[in-house]
């Protein structure tokens, strides 16, 4: 079945850059995601992009596609204290039923003052 | 516009009893999404519904179900509750269940 992974952690400096990355399997994606949790709270929609598309850019992020490798990445730069929290990346697909989302099991990033 | 509501945000139960969570979507959405977040197990789909009609379902038990009203408010229903139903459970709404925006969840504890 579908899956996406990412890996669980990612320690950086602040100031530094980030790079967080996903892979999925669904070759039929449609939309790509990245959310933010913070703790206690749900998931905050930060970016997403087309399957069709290469590359975003919003301010500080910077979100690349690989479709080929089926490979997503979110760049965070210039890295803040506040950033630190759980990203994770989801891919969705249309079906039968509508849309289909499935979501990979979060990167938790810390950021050292 | 408004965000995604859910009530109530915190919950403790007794194994055995039954619990009704709210969700009210953004206006003009009429796709609402819900999902188990647990630590172990991470984020689980539940189900959609659009229109008042269940479109997707995960694989959860049948103790779990839902409903989608007319102004696209939707509600879960646990049903017999187990400890291992504590969690985070999270709403979504979307104009068409492609990109969703979540509410700040329920937290459900069972004692």
């Amino acid at each position: 079945g579908e899956d996406v992974e990412q890996s669980l952690f990612l320690s950086v400096r602040e100031g530094d850059s980030s790079v967080i990355n996903c892979t999925y399997t669904d070759s039929s994606s449609t939309y790509l995601y990245w959310y933010k949790q913070e703790p206690g709270a749900g998931l905050q929609l930060l970016t997403y992009i087309f399957s069709n598309m290469d590359m975003k850019q919003d301010q500080r992020l910077t979100v690349l596609l690989n479709k080929k490798d089926k490979h997503l990445s979110l760049r965070i730069a210039d890295t803040q204290t506040g950033d630190s929290a759980i990203y994770f990346c989801a891919e969705s697909s249309r079906n039968t039923g509508g849309f289909k989302t499935i979501f990979g099991a979060g990167t938790r990033l810390f950021v050292k003052a | 516009k408004a965000g995604v509501t859910q009530t109530p945000r915190y919950l403790i139960k007794t194994r055995g009893q039954q619990v009704t969570l709210s969700c009210s979507p953004i206006s003009g959405h009429r796709s609402v999404s819900w999902y188990q977040q647990t630590p172990g197990q991470g984020l689980q789909f539940l189900f959609e519904y659009f229109s008042e009609t269940q479109r997707n379902k995960g694989n959860f038990p049948g103790r779990f179900s839902g409903r989608q009203f007319s102004n696209s408010r939707s509600e879960m229903n646990v049903s017999t509750l187990e400890l291992g139903d504590s969690a985070l459970y999270l709403c979504a709404s979307s104009p068409q269940a492609d990109t969703q925006y979540f509410g700040p969840g329920t937290r459900l504890t069972v004692l």
